[in-house]
């Protein structure tokens, strides 16, 4: 099983919708997560922390869940912008980042 | 904002050839990283540094070594390229008071 586990996608909405994102972590003793963005041929960028009492930034809405161990990212009126391949990464500790294999988001007009 | 390049964008080598995989960073951070990454597998951490001269393996470094003799610079090493080594490479640098990581541009390597 792997250490942090994201549903691949694709996800295809249409402009203006809104669209939720899971993800969930197998190590229980995880310290810090975080939203990053990568676009086709590109790399990850992040995106945003999350934190204990959820956090937002314009669109996007980031929660955390220490007792189901799974992390949400919802965005909130979809741009053509938006489309990209959004990591879930979970830091245990020091020097160890661990990232999910991604899930694809295409925005449609 | 933080540069990390890397030398290649792409690269071309053939089974058994010695490759040199090179990343800058221009933030003074202490902590570099070297990734590969796989469709359907993420990022997986080869190698990472927290220091000059320092390294630590991380979860898939057999068939790799790295080099940092400046703290500015992190090499990897493929001292036997293989096929399975063809994939993208992500060199990283991390941020101490934000633990983000800032990525160059990748290498894509395929080893014939």
């Amino acid at each position: 099983r792997k250490e942090v586990e994201q549903d691949p996608g694709p996800f295809n909405v249409p402009e203006g919708a809104t669209v939720a994102f899971n993800c969930t972590y197998s190590n229980s003793a995880s310290q810090s997560f975080f939203w990053y963005r990568q676009d086709c041929r590109k790399e990850p960028k992040l995106l945003m922390s999350v934190y204990s009492s959820g956090n937002e930034d314009g669109r996007f809405t980031a929660q955390l869940n220490r007792a189901s161990q799974y992390i949400s990212l919802l965005i909130r009126d979809s741009k053509l912008s938006d489309s990209a391949t959004y990591l879930c990464v979970v830091n245990r500790r020091n020097n160890d980042m661990r990232f999910g294999a991604g899930t694809r988001l295409t925005v449609k007009p | 904002d933080v540069k990390v390049t890397q030398s290649s964008r792409y690269l071309v080598k053939r089974t058994g050839e010695k490759v040199f995989l090179e990343c800058v960073q221009d933030m003074d951070h202490e902590n570099m990283f070297w990734y590969r990454q796989d469709p359907g597998l993420g990022l997986r951490l080869i190698y990472f540094s927290y220091d000059v001269k320092m390294k630590e393996k991380g979860d898939i470094p057999e068939g790799y070594s790295v080099s940092r003799e400046k703290k500015e610079r992190f090499s990897l090493i493929l001292e036997s390229a293989s096929t399975n080594q063809t994939s993208m490479y992500l060199c990283a640098s991390e941020s101490p008071s934000r633990a983000e990581q800032f990525f160059g541009p990748g290498t894509r390597l395929t080893v014939l």
